[in-house]
């Protein structure tokens, strides 16, 4: 089992600029998550999905967008890149209800906004 | 008061000595906890959870205290290895991922 794929593991964008992280898990995680991390502050939830076309914000949602067509598959697209977007994005997936079991994380994308 | 504190470190310890990491939370009716372990530039990956009767995993003892609303890592005999972050996660009405404590082993 390959676990969480998230790609790109880096990227460098203009200013302005849009791109898709992709994130597909093999375990059939109902929950699935996006997180970001930035030096010296804990994980924050960007957004999350319950299952296949229910997705739902987190802490920190503005300037993204999801989307959960299949149980596999939950990309997080960032429209209009911004310098405040440049961070470590990890996807995560879980059988049980967040917070309650397990988070399996991706290995990350690196993101810098120029 | 943050919701989830921990010393940010580093802990600078030898190889075989013992250490320990704790972690406050402010909210009282949080359910679970849990200890992550962060490599450098890699992903979180589960370390243990923390149960209230507290809980052990070879080398690695969590506890939990509600009445002070912290939890804490003991590691003994600590390993080149070990050196990594910790991060402490805790899920009252969020999940909350506290900044991490470093961790250093050195020979």
């Amino acid at each position: 089992n390959a676990g969480v794929t998230q790609t790109p593991k880096f990227r460098i964008l203009k200013i302005g600029q849009s791109m898709t992280l992709q994130c597909t898990q093999d375990m059939n995680h109902n929950y699935m998550y996006w997180y970001r991390q930035d030096p010296g502050m804990g994980l924050k939830l960007i957004y999350y999905s319950v299952g296949a076309g229910i997705t739902d914000k987190g802490e920190v949602p503005n300037g993204y967008n999801v989307s959960r067509s299949t149980t596999e598959d939950f990309p997080l697209r960032l429209e209009l890149a911004a310098p405040s977007q440049t961070s470590v994005y990890f996807c995560a997936s879980s059988y049980w209800v967040m917070g309650t079991g397990e988070l399996f994380f991706g290995e990350g994308s690196r993101l810098t906004v120029l | 008061r943050k919701e989830v504190e921990q010393d940010p470190g580093p802990f600078n310890v030898p190889e075989g000595a013992t250490v320990a990491f704790n972690c406050t939370y402010s909210n009282s009716a949080s359910q679970s906890f849990f200890w992550y372990r962060q490599d450098c530039r890699k992903e979180p990956k589960l370390l243990m959870s923390v149960y209230s009767s507290g809980n052990e995993d070879g080398r690695f003892t969590a506890q939990l205290n509600r009445a002070s609303q912290y939890i804490s890592l003991l590691i003994r005999d600590s390993k080149l290895s070990d050196s990594a972050t910790y991060l402490c996660v805790v899920n009252g009405d969020k999940l909350i991922f506290g900044t991490g404590t470093r961790l250093q082993v050195f020979p």
